[in-house]
């Protein structure tokens, strides 16, 4: 397998822009998770889906960010409008069952001017 | 919430050399994972580890879940070994895995 697969690898946009980001988890997985990573707040859970079904989307900062699941193999994190302090390594992670080994992809690192 | 604590927060050693590092969870904890994420920022999961003792090659990790701490080991280190572990716990209370701060590992050549 190709491992969980994130695009793109690196944003640049300007405040204001709509920025989505996409996932393709690890075939056969049934949980799929994004996290953001800022020098400030660490590693923070943003959301994570069960077959495809939004579970828990505590960790989302606000009503700006939306994520999907269409089908088992695809995911996106919208940011609209973004802003300079959304700047952050987004990673999205897969794993077969919610306790399992979880396995990330390389990251979108977002730059919002 | 549970509160997962790392030490040493960052630590320089000279290539060969062992360390221990150590993660301390505030809660009980169904799951364990350690990551290390590496100077190109990739997480890649070390183990996985909810109990006992694991090992692979100079790397190995023992949970002691009663007493709520995990300790990895990296023997004989390499540069290669440079980067941030980090400990994620998994709770049934919260049904997700809640990481520690990390341990910024600097091996000199």
């Amino acid at each position: 397998d190709a491992g969980v697969i994130q695009s793109p690898r690196h944003e640049v946009t300007e405040m204001g822009q709509e920025v989505t980001l996409r996932c393709k988890p690890i075939s056969g997985h049934d949980y799929l998770f994004w996290y953001r990573q800022t020098m400030m707040r660490g590693l923070e859970l943003l959301i994570y889906f069960n077959n495809n079904v939004p579970i828990d989307d505590s960790g989302m900062p606000e009503d700006r960010f939306s994520a999907k699941m269409p089908n088992a193999s695809f995911s996106t994190l919208k940011i609209q409008p973004s802003e300079p302090r959304d700047s952050a390594v987004y990673f999205c992670a897969s794993s077969w069952q919610g306790a399992g080994t979880q396995y990330f992809g390389p990251g979108t690192r977002l730059l919002v001017l | 919430g549970i509160q997962v604590e790392q030490s040493p927060p960052d630590l320089i050693l000279q290539e060969g050399a062992n360390s221990t590092l150590r993660c301390n969870f505030s809660d009980s904890v169904n799951n364990l994972q350690w990551f290390h994420q590496n100077p190109w920022g990739q997480l890649i999961n070390l183990f996985y580890i909810p109990s006992g003792t694991k090992q692979n090659g100079r790397l190995s990790a023992t949970t002691v879940a009663t007493e709520r701490y995990s300790l990895l080991y990296i023997s004989s280190s390499q540069t290669t070994d440079s980067g941030v572990y980090f400990c994620a716990v998994f709770t049934s209370g919260t049904y997700k895995y809640i990481f520690g701060t990390g341990t910024r590992l600097k091996v000199l050549a």
